[in-house]
């Protein structure tokens, strides 16, 4: 119940196209929902986070979408760059700020 | 610049021996994390703090050890008793509630 599942695990797209990932969640306690960003041999930053009480957040080429109802929340980033180039990972936590961490999608973007 | 410091970039550690990987953040948080990377399965938690002089374990603290005596000090002692310790190791803080987290570089750890 604390797992939150991710897909897909590595992602290929053209510069200029849309880069979707997934995740699904089972506990319904969580109520933050957070994306980070991983470059090679450097921690996590964090992207974009949303909460349940909104179905969409939007920050630049990075938009969250979230379905309550479904369990699931997904990261869309339009016209992608090869500067988008990294690992992604989306988490969940609940009020004690553990976060539990999807498995991560490798996304390489072609020029 | 506030944030979180980690070092050494990179352990090397003998058959039997322990390592202390540091991490130290000037960000006034007050809760602490540790996790464990490896490749194509996440992030997983090691231990964690909320306050000084207390801290939990997480889901894999077999093998680990830590201590939180300063508020900005959080090392992470991988004993001999972890069996499979290479691994990219990043240390995370949290102020409190549903906030990010912000994680330092990272500590590579290697067998020699």
């Amino acid at each position: 119940q604390q797992q939150v599942k991710q897909s897909p695990q590595s992602l290929i797209v053209q510069k200029g196209g849309i880069s979707i990932i997934n995740c699904a969640y089972e506990n319904t306690a969580f109520d933050y929902f957070p994306w980070y960003q991983q470059f090679p041999g450097k921690g996590p930053a964090l992207l974009i986070a949303i909460r349940p009480d909104v179905s969409e957040k939007k920050e630049g080429r990075f938009t969250i979408s979230f379905n309550k109802s479904a369990k699931q929340f997904s990261l869309h980033i339009m016209d992608s760059q090869p500067g988008d180039s990294a690992t992604y990972f989306c988490a969940a936590s609940g009020n004690t700020g553990k976060l539990i961490f999807g498995q991560g999608t490798t996304l390489q973007v072609k020029p | 610049d506030g944030g979180i410091t980690q070092s050494p970039k990179y352990l090397f550690r003998k058959e039997g021996q322990n390592v202390t990987l540091s991490c130290e953040q000037n960000l006034n948080h007050d809760a602490m994390y540790w996790y464990r990377q490896d490749p194509g399965q996440g992030l997983r938690l090691i231990y964690y703090s909320q306050i000084v002089n207390d801290f939990q374990k997480g889901d894999i603290a077999e093998g680990y050890s830590v201590s939180r005596e300063k508020k900005e000090s959080f090392p992470l002692t991988v004993t001999s008793a972890q069996k499979n310790p290479t691994a990219f190791y990043l240390c995370a803080s949290l102020q409190g509630g549903n906030q990010p987290q912000h994680f330092g570089d990272g500590t590579r750890l290697s067998i020699l």
